[in-house]
């Protein structure tokens, strides 16, 4: 699985954009990027993932770069229950096959949202 | 659905015990695993299982043994614990094969080994 690299924390206002970066320069064309967060003591919850393609769901947005070699998920009003460790993890589809169920997780990035 | 479920919770143990952390999901997922989080790191893998009496070992899988004789539970067991197994462990599942993307975690079981 390819490596990431996020900056170790970062802080947002409270109903503003936070936007979290990640690269990812030695993505495989079979990667998929995905993003996770961790709650304070809680199990990770997943965000998002995707391809190449811009994705959007209720809880994020992730933007991919043309090259692939990094992207950044959105929290597009930010909320303080949004405080949480962000992981961005790259990895093949999931399937037995691929091993690529297993999750390889970097440090993360510590995301405050401050009233 | 309940999803994923751990026990216990929290558990202290003295150096050379033994004991099994509990893992099930009533989702009918095929893959399971168990990761470990020490104090300001990210997860690393213990063990995993892609089906039931299927399983193989992850990044850090000393001290510890699975078995998956059923596709609901997939119990850890520390065969003599050591405080260097001082930790939160978290157990997941997820579907199998193409298409699938998310991993469920369960809450956690916070071990001290004293």
């Amino acid at each position: 699985d390819a490596k990431t690299t996020q900056p170790t924390s970062m802080d947002c206002a409270e109903g503003r954009a936070a936007n979290l970066p990640c690269n990812h320069s030695t993505i495989s064309g079979n990667e998929y990027v995905y993003w996770y967060r961790q709650i304070h003591s809680q199990g990770p919850q997943y965000i998002i993932h995707g391809l190449k393609n811009n994705e959007t769901n209720e809880m994020a947005s992730l933007i991919i770069t043309e090259d692939r070699k990094s992207s950044t998920l959105i929290l597009p009003h930010a909320t303080l229950r949004d405080t949480a460790v962000y992981y961005c993890i790259v990895r093949v589809e999931g399937g037995i096959e691929t091993s690529g169920s297993r999750l390889t997780f970097g440090e993360g990035t510590q995301l405050t949202v401050n009233p | 659905n309940a999803g994923v479920t751990q026990t216990p919770k929290f558990q202290v143990l003295k150096t050379g015990q033994s004991m099994t952390l509990q893992c099930a999901q009533d989702m009918n997922h095929e893959y399971m695993s168990w990761y470990r989080q020490d104090p300001g790191m990210g997860l690393r893998l213990i063990h995993y299982s892609v089906g039931a009496g299927i399983t193989d070992q992850g990044e850090v899988p000393n001290g510890y043994n699975v078995s998956r004789s059923t596709t609901e539970d997939f119990p850890l067991r520390l065969l003599s614990a050591a405080p260097s197994q001082t930790s939160v462990y978290f157990c997941a599942s997820s579907s199998a094969g193409v298409g699938t993307y998310e991993q469920y975690f369960g809450p956690g079981t916070r071990l001290t080994v004293t």
